[in-house]
Parts: structure tokens; C-alpha cells; sequence
């Protein structure tokens, strides 16, 4: 069964400032098969990323997604004040079918 | 414009049997690659999969709560249900069904989410 890692569990960091979120995979995940998702509170996660680098419908361009194999990579380039959510990847194919990592949170320094 | 809409009871006992429905627009689940699955996120935890119905009728289920899990779809409603048997007051939890597209070996994301809702276990 297919575990993901996320780290740090929390990132402060302030607004404008870049922000590396990190999911690893306990076995190889191809990159066709790997998302990042936004959660801010009461709502329902949105895609960031999908095929670990591909952006959504709508996905401002300050969020990329990198990575292959084990370790993959979400990165904000400049935090913007609607940033500030929880964040997480999500494998597809690997049993179980779906695994979500346990999630980064970002919040205001 | 896909939407998705969960609906079902708020309030269930323990033992009792939960039936979800989602009701979908914008899309088709007899088109190729389509998906519909369903994910819980009890307060303040990560989401954990379910079970997912793809276009062509395979279902797949959580290993860990298969046994207690079904799922269906009634393309003419636009709709999917899901039924997880035994109730426990640990699954309480929002319940999320969401869209699933692959096609030509890529996957493309569960793309749009119903806005959830929350079952809550308990005598």
C-alpha cells in the first residue's frame, strides 16, 4: 500500500514570500498520476496540479508543481493573502486507488 | 459547467446504514475516461478515498472499507450513490463526491468537487 509523506506539517511564512511543499511517496508514482490541492477552511479541496506540473482551469501561474518518482514538489512563488490554506498531493493508480497525503499547512508568519 | 451535489442524511445512528446520492450536471458518465468518486474528511483530518464508479461500470473501493462499501450509478438521473453499511461514530465526517477524467494514459485531476456534506454518527 502506497503511503505519502508531506512535510513541514506547517510553513510560516509571509505574504509575498516563496513557499517549497514537499510530498514523497512511499513507492515510485509516475508523474502522470500525482495532484496538489488547496483547502481553506469549510470548503471542498480545489486541483492546483495535476500530472505533477500541469496547472488546473484557472490556476494562477505563482503555483508550479515539479518532481518524479518518490519526491515531488509544489511551489508558490510569491504568497499572495488568498494563499494562506491547506495543501494536498494526491496519488492516483497505486493501491489504493487514491491516497492523499496528510497535508501542509500554510499560514502567516 | 460541471457541478456536483451530495445529498443524504446529516444524522445517522450507529449500526444503520448511510446512502449518499450525487447528483451531477455538465458532464456525461457514459463519455470515456469519466469518473465519479466519493471521499470523506472527518473535522480537521486529511481526505481519505472511498470508492469510485468509472463510465464503464468498474468500481473500485478503498481496500480498508470495501466490505462495507457500494457503489452505483444511474446515468439516466445523473446520479451516484454510495452505501456504507454499519455506521460508526469514528466515520463521521463531510462526505465529497468529486469528477475524475483519464484518457490517453494521463490523468487529469479530480477537477471539481460537490461542496460536501457533513454526517454526523451518533445515538
Amino acid at each position: 500500500e502506497i503511503v505519502l509523506t508531506q512535510s513541514p506539517g506547517t510553513l510560516s511564512l509571509s505574504p509575498g514570500e516563496r513557499a517549497t511543499l514537499s510530498c514523497r511517496a512511499s513507492q515510485s508514482v509516475s508523474s502522470s498520476y500525482l495532484a496538489w490541492y488547496q483547502q481553506k477552511p469549510g470548503q471542498a479541496p480545489r486541483l492546483l496540479i495535476y500530472g505533477a506540473s500541469s496547472r488546473a482551469t484557472g490556476i494562477p501561474d505563482r503555483f508550479s508543481g515539479s518532481g518524479s518518482g518518490t519526491d515531488f514538489t509544489l511551489t508558490i512563488s510569491r504568497l499572495e493573502p488568498e494563499d494562506f490554506a491547506v495543501y494536498y498531493c494526491q496519488q492516483y493508480g497505486r493501491s489504493p486507488l487514491f491516497t492523499f497525503g496528510p497535508g501542509t499547512k500554510v499560514d502567516v508568519k | 459547467q460541471i457541478t456536483l451535489k451530495e445529498s443524504g442524511p446529516t444524522l445517522v445512528k450507529p449500526t444503520q446504514t448511510l446512502t449518499l446520492t450525487c447528483t451531477f450536471s455538465g458532464f456525461s458518465l457514459r463519455a470515456t475516461g469519466v469518473g465519479v468518486g466519493w471521499i470523506r474528511q472527518p473535522p480537521g483530518k486529511a481526505p481519505e478515498w472511498l470508492a469510485l464508479i468509472y463510465w464503464d461500470d468498474d468500481e473500485r473501493y478503498s481496500p480498508s472499507l470495501q466490505s462495507r462499501l457500494t457503489i452505483t450509478k444511474d446515468t439516466s438521473k445523473n446520479q451516484v450513490v454510495l452505501t456504507m453499511t454499519n455506521m460508526d461514530p469514528v466515520d463521521t465526517a463531510t462526505y465529497y463526491c468529486a469528477h475524475s477524467l483519464e484518457y490517453s494514459s494521463a490523468w487529469y485531476g479530480m477537477d471539481v468537487w460537490g461542496q460536501g456534506t457533513t454526517v454526523t454518527v451518533s445515538s
